[in-house]
Order: structure tokens, then C-alpha cells, then sequence
């Protein structure tokens, strides 16, 4: 069936470094979501990517959809404390009623 | 206007026992989903139910029924729990199309373990 894997699985940075997490899918993807999860708390929505190559920012947040729709990233420049979680990508699975959800990038920051 | 809501929060159970846990949107949504995340894992859906009336199996369906009782209401049952149920379970729901994919939003989790 169709995978998603997020690498890396966990990255703890110092406040004030960049931080990268990568989505690759087994399958092309019409569009791809990524959500936010804060420890002990319930994922939450932050963006949707639709278009290949689509690039999109949400102030220190870089989102971006491979050319191929097969991948994607997020970039968080300038870390802060408040960016603690997990981020998980996800991709419409048979239809677009299903998402399959990455296997999520633990990030812990330290001030 | 309180999104979507889940109960219980916490559940203790026996192995063999069951319980049904209750979700519920207020936001006029299509679809609704359960979906269980283990520890250090990623979310694995159980069940959704794509409109009223429908249900279909997610990736993880083996000891869960469901029923969606109406539009806002979607419950998740364990009829003989077994400690491979423990978990956090989510409840998320979506506007839901079938050419359009929608954001999810989630219920705060039901912390569920079986001894």
C-alpha cells in the first residue's frame, strides 16, 4: 500500500538553528498537508500544497512540494522554543477522502 | 462553537472488557475519521466514514467497529479489548468532497490503556 516516511525521526537543536524535516511517498500525490503536534496535544493543520514545485511561507515556516509531487519538505529558519513538536506530513490516499500520514519528525529545541 | 470533542479523556480497561468511545463535530462536516497513534509513532487510521450513512475500514480496522450515528456523531467500539489497543486515539473530521482534499480537524485524544 502506499508509504509515506519523514526523515529524520527526531532532531534536537540549539534555538536559533534551521531545521529541516523531508516527506517521501511511495506514490505521486495530488497534494500534500502538513500538520503540527505539540506534546501531549492532537495534531493541527498547517498548510496544504497542491502545485508541483509549489512554495509556500508562513513567516519563519518554508514549505515546499517536489517537481515530481512525490515529496516534500519544511524548513523552519531560526528555531524557537514554541517550534517544539512533531510535524507530520500527509497525502490523499485512493480519492482524495483518506490521508496516509508520514511517519513524523520529532523536533526538540533547546534555549 | 467547540470543534470537534471526545469522551472520555482517559480509559482504563481489562483485557475483555469493551467501551465505546464518542466523538462529535459541530462544524457541519462530511467525513470523520478515527485514527490511533501509538508511542513515537505516526497516525494510523482505524475507520472513517467518507458522508452519513458510510463507513469503511482505514488500515488498522481488526477489533473496532464503528457507527455514525448522524452527521455530527461518529463512535469508535472495542468489544474485547486486548493490550494491543493501548493507545491515544483521535477523532478528526473534514468538509469532505470526492474531488477535493479537505484539512482534518482533530479532537483532543482519548487515552486509552488495557491491563
Amino acid at each position: 500500500g502506499q508509504q509515506v516516511m519523514q526523515i529524520p525521526q527526531y532532531q534536537h537543536v540549539q534555538e536559533g538553528e534551521d531545521f529541516t524535516t523531508y516527506c517521501n511517498s511511495s506514490t505521486t500525490l495530488s497534494n500534500i498537508q502538513w500538520y503540527k503536534q505539540r506534546p501531549g496535544g492532537h495534531p493541527v493543520f498547517l498548510i496544504q500544497l497542491v502545485k508541483s514545485g509549489e512554495v509556500k511561507k508562513q513567516k519563519r515556516l518554508t514549505f515546499q512540494f517536489g517537481e515530481a509531487k512525490k515529496n516534500s519538505s519544511l524548513h523552519i529558519t531560526a528555531t524557537q522554543t514554541t517550534d517544539v513538536g512533531t510535524y507530520f506530513c500527509a497525502g490523499p490516499s485512493r480519492g482524495f477522502q483518506k490521508l496516509v500520514f508520514g511517519t513524523g519528525t520529532r523536533l526538540l529545541v533547546s534555549p | 462553537n467547540a470543534g470537534v470533542t471526545q469522551t472520555p479523556k482517559f480509559q482504563v480497561l481489562k483485557t475483555g472488557q469493551s467501551m465505546t468511545l464518542q466523538c462529535a463535530q459541530d462544524m457541519n462536516h462530511n467525513s470523520m475519521y478515527w485514527y490511533r497513534q501509538d508511542p513515537g509513532m505516526g497516525l494510523r487510521l482505524i475507520y472513517y466514514s467518507a458522508s452519513e450513512g458510510t463507513t469503511d475500514k482505514g488500515e488498522v480496522p481488526n477489533g473496532y467497529n464503528v457507527s455514525r450515528l448522524n452527521k455530527r456523531e461518529f463512535s469508535l467500539r472495542l468489544e474485547s479489548a486486548a493490550p494491543s489497543q493501548t493507545s491515544v486515539y483521535f477523532c478528526a473530521s473534514s468538509e469532505g468532497s470526492w474531488d477535493s482534499t479537505y484539512e482534518q480537524y482533530f479532537g483532543p485524544g482519548t487515552r486509552l490503556t488495557v491491563t
